[in-house]
């Protein structure tokens, strides 16, 4: 595709509940990060992705949550034991390689999360 | 945690007029960045300026960066309706690194 993909669009789920949020970066692209973002607020960090690996996942709040890109393309969010505090939009965002001095994410339109 | 606060939060003018909006932030970065988001989904990126650049252009936007006051802003002259978004500042310390951004500037442009 052109651009960041992520389904489902909307997630609406008990609390306690267990969900899955996909993300599909652009072809080629070897970075991919995840943001949290509350209403009101700028996004907030939560992982991103070398490839396989996970360079940097100090942005995560808590070890309920969990992600995983193991080809290298396509990512998973995990959240387990869903809290009303989960509620938020998350969005994935890839670039094109880690050693550009630049570092334009691209973004994927979000998931937005509603934990009841 | 964000890396800065945005001035203003938010901001009303009428179509025509120029926007302005800064961001400072707190630590030495790499990059600064300006995003554009509508309906709080997804982010568009506008323009991005390295720590050793003062100033840049694109469009009808104009970046700039101060980094002895740790402070950037960001103009939209003869600004439209389409510019009504939300508009976030953010920074990284190193290539590749995760983006730290800013609370956002609220623009509402009336036609």
């Amino acid at each position: 595709g052109a651009g960041v993909s992520q389904t489902p669009s909307n997630k609406v789920t008990e609390k306690g509940k267990y969900v899955e949020l996909r993300c599909d970066p652009i072809s080629g692209h070897t970075a991919l990060y995840w943001y949290r973002q509350s209403l009101g607020q700028g996004p907030e960090f939560l992982i991103y992705f070398q490839g396989t690996g996970a360079a940097d996942d100090s942005g995560l709040p808590n070890d309920r949550f969990f992600a995983v890109r193991p080809e290298g393309s396509v990512s998973t969010l995990k959240i387990q034991r869903t809290e009303r505090g989960d509620s938020a939009v998350y969005l994935c965002a890839s670039s094109p390689w880690v050693g550009s001095p630049y570092n334009e994410q691209f973004f994927g339109p979000g998931t937005r999360l509603t934990v009841l | 945690s964000q890396q800065g606060e945005e001035d203003p939060q938010a901001l009303s003018i009428q179509e025509g007029e120029n926007a302005t909006m800064n961001c400072s932030y707190k630590t030495s970065i790499n990059n600064l960045q300006w995003y554009r988001q509508n309906s709080g989904r997804g982010l568009v990126h506008l323009i991005l300026i390295r720590s050793n650049e003062r100033e840049k252009h694109s469009g009808r936007l104009r970046v700039t960066l101060d980094t002895s006051k740790k402070s950037s802003s960001l103009l939209i002259t003869a600004s439209r309706a389409a510019d009504t978004a939300s508009y976030f500042c953010a920074t990284d310390k190193a290539a590749g690194n995760k983006l730290t951004f800013g609370g956002g500037t609220r623009v509402l442009v009336k036609p």
